[in-house]
């Protein structure tokens, strides 16, 4: 596609429940993002993937996150045990390149976002 | 403890005047800066970026401003539009992937 999707946009569920958020990069981009926005907050960087490899977990904020990527291409970020304070929107990105040696990482572009809405 | 600030959380300006967004960053290792525009229901759009080689950028009504002493870039926007209104954020990196952002600050452009 020409831009990066996500899907579902807008997800409800119940405290305890599991989720899957889906990220479909643009074609031929390495690199993905995933970062979270909480109400009132920036955009919270969450884990980088280069290809399918994960160099950088740093952001998730507990084990009860993961997130995979298959073929270098679409990423799941699942979300186990979910509680309220895991409401936000989850904000895939993706750049054609991302983090190589000794030069400017590149332009990251960004879907449109899924609203989890945790009761 | 917020790395990168954007201290207005809102701005109002007339079509066709000047808007000016500001941004400041604590962190000096900072040496890439990056202006997102978001509409509703919409993900981030990169606007504008610029290196910490440089103190300004310019691409079309758009001019991003860096000043390194004072640790503050601004946005400027000339002449505004409508069609402008949105969230604006900025993000700062240390010549890594990792983008910091700030908590936006969202336009109105008044017809």
């Amino acid at each position: 596609g020409a831009g990066v999707s996500q899907s579902p946009s807008n997800k409800v569920t119940e405290k305890g429940k599991d989720v899957e958020l889906r990220c479909d990069p643009i074609s031929g981009h390495t690199a993905l993002y995933w970062y979270r926005q909480s109400l009132g907050q920036g955009l919270e960087f969450l884990i980088y993937f280069q290809g399918n490899s994960a160099p950088d977990k740093s952001g998730l904020p507990s084990d009860r996150f993961s997130a995979e990527r298959t073929g270098g291409s679409v990423s799941t970020l699942t979300i186990q045990r979910t509680q309220q304070e895991d409401s936000a929107v989850y904000l895939c990105a993706s750049s054609l390149e991302g983090a190589t040696r000794g030069h400017r990482t590149d332009t990251q572009y960004f879907g449109p976002g899924t609203r989890l809405t945790v009761l | 403890d917020q790395q990168v600030k954007q201290n207005s959380p809102s701005l109002s300006v007339q079509e066709g005047r000047i808007s000016i967004l500001n941004c400041d960053y604590t962190n000096s290792m900072f040496d890439y800066f990056l202006w997102y525009k978001k509409y509703p229901a919409e993900g981030p759009t990169f606007l504008i970026s610029i290196s910490s080689i440089k103190d300004k950028n310019e691409d079309g009504r758009f001019t991003v401003f860096l000043n390194k002493s004072a640790k503050h870039l601004s946005l400027h926007i000339v002449p505004s539009q409508p069609g402008d209104s949105a969230v604006y954020f900025c993000a700062a990196s240390s010549g890594t992937y990792k983008y910091i952002f700030g908590t936006g600050t969202r336009l109105k452009v008044l017809a």
